[in-house]
């Protein structure tokens, strides 16, 4: 069962353009971080959320985390080709386990 | 601080075979973790450590082993290598499971199976 559901799961735009990427659950979660991770390489973290209603701003990245707590969207302004990469969201599960949703793949062409 | 480490890069194992992906890290974290990517799916946990001596199962643990004898060191061991355990591996680690901490990952080694 994927306790985190992403979408899109592909988005392909210009340079320049504005994107909204998405990060879902059935269930109520305490906090959820956000990650991107460039080809070849491991995840980085971007933000993590913990507050119901919370925005946090990262330069042109907005982070929401929904009022109740099940649901991130991650908003991008201007995209550059800098931006490209996956985008994941994880949240920490039952126990010590930190799960991930399978990924949102951007990709900006200039 | 060198970060994550894990070695090797790249391995080419024949059905069968035994191994051992090495991971260390120089944070003193006592957190650690092992994850395979593969396409459309995510990363998935498969073991997971909160200090020496104590590990436990991830959402995929089948056909894998782990050890945690030290804080820095963290290997997982494949048994008997299958061709459904072709993937990328990665390892990670923070400072403890706390909800606001970051995992830092390594760079990860990318696995083949014939």
């Amino acid at each position: 069962t994927q306790l985190l559901e992403q979408s899109p799961q592909f988005l392909s735009i210009q340079e320049g353009e504005n994107l909204t990427v998405y990060c879902n659950s059935s269930s109520v979660f305490s906090s959820l971080q956000w990650y991107r991770q460039e080809p070849g390489e491991g995840p980085v973290l971007l933000v993590t959320v913990v507050t119901g209603g919370e925005v946090k701003k990262l330069k042109r990245l907005t982070f929401q985390f929904g009022d109740a707590r099940k649901d991130s969207s991650l908003h991008i302004t201007a995209a550059q080709p800098g931006d490209t990469g996956l985008y994941l969201c994880a949240l920490w599960g039952h126990g010590n386990k930190l799960v991930f949703g399978a990924g949102t793949i951007l990709r900006v062409k200039s | 601080n060198a970060g994550v480490t894990q070695t090797p890069k790249f391995q080419v194992l024949k059905t069968g075979q035994s191994m051992t992906l090495q991971c260390a890290q120089d944070m003193n974290h006592e957190y650690m973790s092992w994850y395979r990517q593969d396409p459309g799916m995510g990363l998935r946990l498969i073991h997971y450590s909160v200090g020496a001596g104590i590990t436990d199962q991830g959402e995929v643990p089948n056909g894998y082993n782990v050890s945690r004898s030290t804080t820095e060191d963290f290997p997982l061991r494949l048994l008997s290598a299958a061709p459904s355990q072709t993937s990328v591996y990665f390892c990670a680690s923070s400072h403890t499971s706390g909800r606001a901490d970051s995992q830092y990952f390594g760079p990860g080694t990318r696995l083949t199976v014939l």
